[in-house]
């Protein structure tokens, strides 16, 4: 079980947009940058999201992310086919003095 | 260009040992923190292990403390990660990561932003 909390799964058709969640608690989100990671089929992750929501170049200004709280949000809009991978976000967690990650959302273009 | 570059990996016995590298170039890897992430099959990311850049602070998920040894050698541009009395869950893709710094609104923040291909390690009898 994963210490931030995903959806496990999320979807849209072409041109939509879509939000995913990560929830986590005041040692890690609560206190810590979020950073969100794409991984598409077969390949290593790569980051899409930094410090809550920052894009590093070259990620399209479609992707945008938000915090507050202890939780953290992703949202892509005019959704695209190559969009279709698993998303992870991520924190650093004060307690256990090590990065901390949600369990990833699968996502699904219709 | 940046790059990570891991190797090592590959078929061991339960309670065997294997030492992963990873093989920095395109940056000055001597000013770097330095992650250990895995993936076991079908499932999602797990960070393994952290270095500072002197190698004088380590620290590891519970799970592995004990057995995984993390290191790395500057003058080589190389991290490793030494895996002793290796489980069946330790299982799993094995990417080394770079730890980034940003500087955002006076305040520091952090994450890992360069990441290799990975190395599978499979623990089976």
């Amino acid at each position: 079980q994963s210490v931030l909390t995903q959806p496990p799964s999320a979807s849209g058709t072409p041109g939509q947009r879509v939000t995913i969640s990560c929830s986590g608690s005041s040692s890690n989100i609560g206190s810590n940058a979020v950073n969100w990671y794409q991984q598409l089929p077969g390949t290593a992750p790569k980051l899409l999201i930094y410090s809550n929501n920052q894009r590093p170049s070259g990620v399209p200004d479609r992707f945008s992310g938000s915090k507050s709280g202890t939780s953290a949000s992703l949202a892509i809009s005019g959704l695209q086919s190559e969009d279709e991978a698993d998303y992870y976000c991520a924190a650093w967690d004060d307690s256990l003095n090590g990065w901390v990650f949600g369990g990833g959302t699968k996502l699904t273009v219709l | 260009e940046v790059q990570l570059v891991e190797s090592g990996g590959g078929l061991v016995q339960p309670g065997g040992s294997l030492r992963l590298s990873c093989a920095a170039s395109g940056f000055t890897f001597s000013t770097y923190w330095m992650s250990w992430v895995r993936q076991a099959p079908g499932k999602g990311l797990e960070w393994v292990a952290n270095i500072k850049q002197d190698g004088s602070e380590k620290y590891y998920v519970d799970s592995v403390k004990g057995r995984f040894i993390i290191s790395r050698d500057n003058a080589k541009n190389s991290l490793y990660l030494q895996m002793n009395s290796l489980r069946a869950e330790d299982t799993a893709v094995y990417y080394c990561a770079r730890v980034q710094q940003w500087l955002v609104s006076e305040y520091y923040h952090y994450g890992m932003d360069v990441w290799g291909q990975g190395t599978t390690v499979t623990v089976s009898s």
